[in-house]
């Protein structure tokens, strides 16, 4: 199984731009990269996803390396409601649901 | 359209009892997880079901936990003679299928706390 490592907790600013890094050394070559997005008692939450380079939507950037043994979500200009939990999510798209293999999340705060 | 429900959304009971957990994933949707989330902590991945086929058991913690899904829709999680460890929440996802770039769509979860 690929096994992720995030840090624990990020604090930044409104209007910064918040980079968070998801380790996951033991990817395989059939694994995607997903992060979601947590707010307290909801379910997780969609933002991106990717396998290699660079993927941007209009929330988010991902940026994946070209070894794809960490990938760092970019977000840009953070506001006082992206104060959440993000979890990088490792995994093939064919195969059994065991392979699925969520990071322990970091928890960001955002502050005036 | 209407997202992915669970239910109850809060679930308390006592130690020994058993429990089911309820989850409408999203219409046409063939792929359901089941997840666990203790406090604090990350999402712990416990069974996976993907149309007809048999479901993937392999995150079961164990064997007082079972699910089954009907018709290819609704799923229930049981868990039998429930332990105080077993609470935290436990949260259902839905995607269209387990295919390429399938996101999942999480319910809001149920909260169960066994005293």
């Amino acid at each position: 199984l690929a096994k992720t490592t995030q840090p624990i907790s990020m604090d930044s600013y409104e209007g910064q731009e918040v980079n968070i890094t998801c380790s996951h050394n033991n990817i395989a070559t059939n694994d995607y990269i997903t992060w979601y997005q947590q707010f307290p008692s909801q379910g997780p939450r969609f933002i991106i996803q990717g396998y290699k380079t660079k993927v941007t939507n209009e929330v988010a950037s991902l940026f994946i390396p070209a070894d794809r043994k960490s990938s760092t979500l970019s977000l840009p200009r953070v506001s006082l409601s992206d104060t959440a939990v993000y979890y990088c999510l490792v995994g093939p798209f064919t195969g059994g649901g065991n392979k699925l293999t969520f990071g322990t999340g970091t928890q960001l705060k955002v502050e005036l | 359209g209407a997202g992915v429900s669970q239910s109850p959304s809060n679930k308390v009971t006592e130690k020994g009892k058993d429990v089911e957990l309820r989850c409408d994933p999203i219409s046409g949707h063939t792929a359901l997880y089941w997840y666990r989330q203790s406090l604090g902590q990350g999402l712990e991945f416990l069974i996976y079901f993907q149309g007809n086929s048999a479901p993937d058991k392999s995150g079961l913690p164990s064997d007082r936990f079972s699910a089954e899904r009907t018709g290819g829709s609704v799923s229930t999680l049981t868990i039998q003679r429930t332990q105080q460890e077993d609470s935290a929440v436990y949260l259902c996802a839905s995607s269209l299928n387990r295919a390429l770039g399938e996101t999942q769509y999480f319910g809001p979860g149920t909260r169960l706390l066994v005293l």
